[in-house]
């Protein structure tokens, strides 16, 4: 198998505060990151997709400005909510890739984000 | 774009009993993955199937492409099979991404 972390993975922050959440592929090299988010008793919705030493891909809908996403190596991943409201509370997942493990993706664990 | 739906959407065994879980897909695919998401939320991989039969314990599963649809069998089932069971496809026209199904959340009780 291939294991991938996250952390933290649970934050409460305050209106208007920023958070990050990182991302590692612990024993492989993850040349794409996918983030997800999951509202409760829903599925998995793709936010974005980023490539090691590029832009990450958004998908339709989600505000680039407000969630940062950084591949700076082929092991981590950062997402940034800026100024965190309310409605961004939720449970965040990252996906690693890779073409040495055909292109699979393998799961963290999950951040779960409450805004106050 | 291709939409993903699971039946059902709720299951309730009782410990010992077997079920099929149903994933159908609306156009063709480039692969499938059927993931087990325990109560505290992490995925995990259980079948990465884009057509054919796998086993791995007392799960199976089975990916007809041309049918479009995957079916995943859950035999003798256990307390600790809980949780929701998605599948996920990757488009046969996009490729980059994982659309996930709208999956199925298993209760087993002793």
């Amino acid at each position: 198998g291939a294991v991938v972390s996250q952390h933290p993975s649970r934050v409460i922050c305050k209106s208007g505060t920023s958070v990050k959440i990182e991302c590692r592929s612990l024993d492989f090299q993850a040349t794409t990151m996918f983030w997800y988010r999951q509202f409760p008793k829903q599925s998995l919705m793709l936010m974005a997709t980023s490539n090691e030493g590029s832009k990450a891909t958004y998908e339709q809908g989600v505000e680039k400005d407000k969630f940062l996403i950084n591949h700076a190596s082929l092991t981590l991943s950062t997402l940034t909510v800026t100024s965190a409201h309310p409605e961004d509370s939720s449970f965040y997942i990252c996906s690693a890739a890779s073409q040495e493990k055909g292109y699979e993706q393998y799961f963290g664990p999950g951040t779960r984000l409450t805004v106050t | 774009g291709i939409q993903v739906e699971q039946s059902p959407p709720d299951l309730i065994l009782q410990e010992g009993a077997n079920s099929t879980l149903r994933c159908n897909f609306s156009d063709s695919v480039n692969n499938l993955q059927w993931f087990h998401q325990n109560p505290w939320g992490q995925l995990i991989n259980l079948f990465y199937i884009p057509s054919g039969t796998k086993q791995n314990g007392r799960l199976s599963a089975t990916t007809v492409a041309t049918e479009r649809y995957s079916l995943l069998y859950i035999s003798s089932s256990q307390t600790t099979d809980s949780g929701v069971y998605f599948c996920a496809v990757l488009s046969f026209y996009n490729t980059d991404k994982l659309i996930f199904g709208t999956g199925t959340r298993l209760q087993v009780f002793p």
